[in-house]
């Protein structure tokens, strides 16, 4: 079946734009987890939802990061008034329960020029 | 090989050696480890995964082992082979749900970079 799968799979944007990112999670999964990989370092948590709300947001670093989840399944991230560092890759992944193993997207390539 | 700054470890075998990776973790209170295979331009790809009231666990061709008391985590690789080749982090699992519950919000380490030469 499909996997988690995200869009755009690169995004260049102005710095002060802003951008959404979309996650499509595993048909059925009921958690869903957005992380940011910076180059050469390993992902960082942003947010977790279970089903329509956020259960924790204490990864996202301030409040240009938003994430929604309106409907239990489709996710997206959005990012007020890029600045340059926020490029990174931006991961998402879903499981079919809470804690259950996490299967990720291939990630959004976002670039803050 | 040692990390300096942005730089990962690195190691490189050869085809059909047995590789090794190690980890460090950071929180005791980590209940649930997991390795994760990352290729270029991919997200990371579920390995193996071990809970912390177990020490080893297998699967095919990997073994992780746990040690809690020097909080070290380790993944073996049996036989390995270039489509190995890849990133490799390990995961620990930080914050309890309700009811005690772990939600599975991963801490990762820096990771490791393996190179297997034909």
């Amino acid at each position: 079946g499909a996997g988690v799968s995200q869009t755009p799979s690169n995004k260049v944007t102005e710095k002060g734009k802003y951008v959404e990112l979309r996650c499509d999670p595993i048909s059925g999964h009921t958690a869903l987890y957005w992380y940011r990989q910076s180059l050469g370092q390993g992902p960082e948590f942003l947010i977790y939802f279970q089903g329509t709300g956020a259960a924790d947001d204490s990864g996202l670093p301030n409040d240009r990061f938003f994430a929604v989840r309106p409907e239990g399944s489709v996710s997206t991230l959005k990012i007020q008034r890029t600045e340059r560092g926020d490029s990174a890759v931006y991961l998402c992944a879903s499981s079919s329960q809470q804690g259950g193993e996490q299967y990720f997207g291939p990630g959004t390539r976002l670039t803050v020029t | 090989g040692e990390s300096v700054g942005l730089h990962l470890p690195t190691l490189s075998v050869q085809e059909g050696d047995n590789s090794i990776i190690n980890c460090a973790y950071s929180n005791s209170a980590s209940d649930y480890f997991i390795w994760y295979k990352q290729e270029s331009g991919k997200g990371p790809q579920f390995i193996i995964d071990i809970r912390s009231n177990m020490d080893k666990r297998q699967g095919q061709r990997v073994t992780v082992l746990l040690n809690k008391t020097v909080k070290h985590l380790s993944l073996q690789i049996a036989a390995t082979q270039p489509g190995d080749s890849a990133v490799y982090f390990c995961a620990e699992n930080i914050g309890q749900g309700p009811g005690g519950t772990s939600y599975g919000k991963l801490t990762f380490g820096q990771g490791t970079i393996l190179t297997v030469h034909p």
